[in-house]
């Protein structure tokens, strides 16, 4: 489809094992954006990507988790080392507009539901 | 910092009744103001926003006026119908340099029976 597709849907990882989430944004969308929406809260912003360039990474809770988006289309979120506080849906949306012209109205994926035991 | 505040769900309603979800926000600057809605299965979908105060945000029966007085975003619908049963989240845009960054409420269920 012409959506925001995220891979995996689900994944249970054990405690302490490396997850990759990965997200193909809408194409030709030039800003990209990573939230985590954990149970019963609404989604928090983690970082934003302007074409290759991640431009916004002041919401990653810690250094265990990195994103990436090379060529500037595809983006993958991992986290390393993975805690049970980790567990929550990592939100992939994405935009036609860069910068100050974003104005909020974002597309989003399904999310990658993550549970760690 | 900025922060959104809906009222707790779930929501229930019958088809046809009317439908209000309160949002109050706090945020510094001159934030412009949405309404997300989650369908089952589906992914966030925008589905009103208003960029500055008294305007009004409008789309498939939904309304929400901005209200910077009262620092409010309510929804409002006339007439609800079964196939509006989803998730709303109301949400901010940080002004300024970071206005691509959004903050989000915790979102109210909506359910509505025939």
């Amino acid at each position: 489809g012409a959506g925001v597709s995220q891979s995996p849907r689900y994944k249970v990882a054990k405690r302490g094992q490396d997850v990759a989430l990965r997200c193909d944004p809408i194409s030709g969308h030039v800003s990209l954006f990573w939230y985590q929406q954990a149970l019963g809260q609404g989604p928090e912003f983690l970082t934003y990507f302007q074409n290759e360039a991640q431009l916004d990474k002041s919401g990653l809770p810690s250094d265990r988790f990195f994103a990436e988006r090379p060529e500037g289309s595809v983006s993958t979120l991992k986290i390393q080392r993975t805690q049970q506080e980790d567990s929550a849906v990592y939100l992939c949306a994405s935009s036609p507009k860069s910068g100050l012209l974003n104005t909020g109205e974002l597309f989003f994926g399904e999310g990658s539901r993550l549970t760690v035991l | 910092g900025n922060s959104v505040t809906q009222m707790e769900g779930p929501v229930t309603l019958s088809e046809e009744a009317f439908l209000t979800i309160n949002c109050t926000y706090t945020a510094t600057g001159y934030p412009s103001l949405f309404w997300y809605v989650q369908y089952p299965g589906e992914g966030l979908q925008l589905l009103l926003k208003a960029t500055k105060a008294d305007d009004k945000g409008s789309n498939k029966g939904f309304e929400a006026t901005y209200r910077k007085e009262t620092t409010s975003f309510h929804l409002e619908k006339g007439s609800v119908q079964v196939s509006d049963s989803a998730v709303y989240f109301c949400a901010l845009s940080d002004s300024g340099g970071s206005n691509y960054k959004l903050t989000f409420g915790k979102g109210t269920l909506l359910t509505v029976n025939p």
